[in-house]
């Protein structure tokens, strides 16, 4: 299966809100709500931010939230702060037992 | 709280077999309510999923890779491994294991991550 695309990089100022989109197939995105979503701090593990498209996982501020729309899905942080600048990356369940991940977006806080 | 570790050689010759193994501390590698998965990421690229376990021996692969990978578990050291057979230079990457939830039966998210390991394939 083909990653699912991303922007490769969006940028926001303190305080304010942006979005990353992730943009995959009827066969995937389209077809199940089972999208999360990690950010990804260079050389450190990468860590769940949203599950099933629209839960925050434990711990995870609720600056952040995911949406759906079709084959698109969707990251948006508000408030954005200095600590948010990372990788994020999407993952999407693509049917048949198996998994695949967006190319990754760098955002960067201006 | 459980934690993930990732352990093997960092360093593998072209055409060999390059093997990692995670293991899990502060809980069990039986519980039947996750999968267990690998994923790499390349010097400068994204994220991809290499294949996941589940704790009766299941397995599910990437088939990008084309039948090299092979994915185990040893329940009773709490542990699974990752075999990728004929590696070349494309092959180096941080290779990380984390615990997939589930989700209807199905394969979902990744939490927690390892903290990754290095793997080099050069002669």
């Amino acid at each position: 299966q083909s990653a699912l695309t991303q922007p490769a990089s969006v940028s926001g100022s303190p305080g304010q809100s942006i979005t990353i989109s992730c943009t995959g197939t009827s066969s995937d995105v389209g077809s199940y709500d089972l999208v999360s979503w990690y950010q990804h701090h260079p050389g450190k593990a990468p860590k769940l931010m949203i599950y099933e498209v629209t839960k925050l996982s434990s711990g995870v501020s609720n600056r952040f939230s995911g949406s759906k729309s079709g084959i698109t899905a969707s990251l948006t942080i508000s408030g954005l702060q200095a600590e948010d600048e990372a990788d994020y990356y999407c993952c999407s369940y693509a049917g048949s037992s198996t998994l695949v991940f967006g190319g990754g977006t760098k955002l960067t806080v201006l | 709280q459980l934690q993930l570790q990732e352990s093997g050689p960092g360093l593998v010759k072209p055409s060999e077999t390059l093997s990692l193994t995670c293991t899990a501390s502060g809980g069990s590698i039986s519980n039947r309510h996750y999968f267990w998965g690998w994923i790499r990421q390349p010097p400068g690229k994204g994220l991809e999923w290499l294949g996941s376990i589940y704790y009766d021996g299941a397995t599910y692969y990437n088939a990008s890779l084309n039948s090299r990978v092979t994915i185990s578990v040893d329940t009773s050291k709490n542990q699974f491994s990752l075999k990728l057979t004929s590696v070349t230079a494309a092959d180096t990457a941080v290779y990380y294991c984390a615990r997939q939830g589930q989700t209807v039966g199905r394969m979902s998210w990744f939490d927690p991550w390892g903290q990754g390991a290095l793997v080099t394939v050069s002669s």
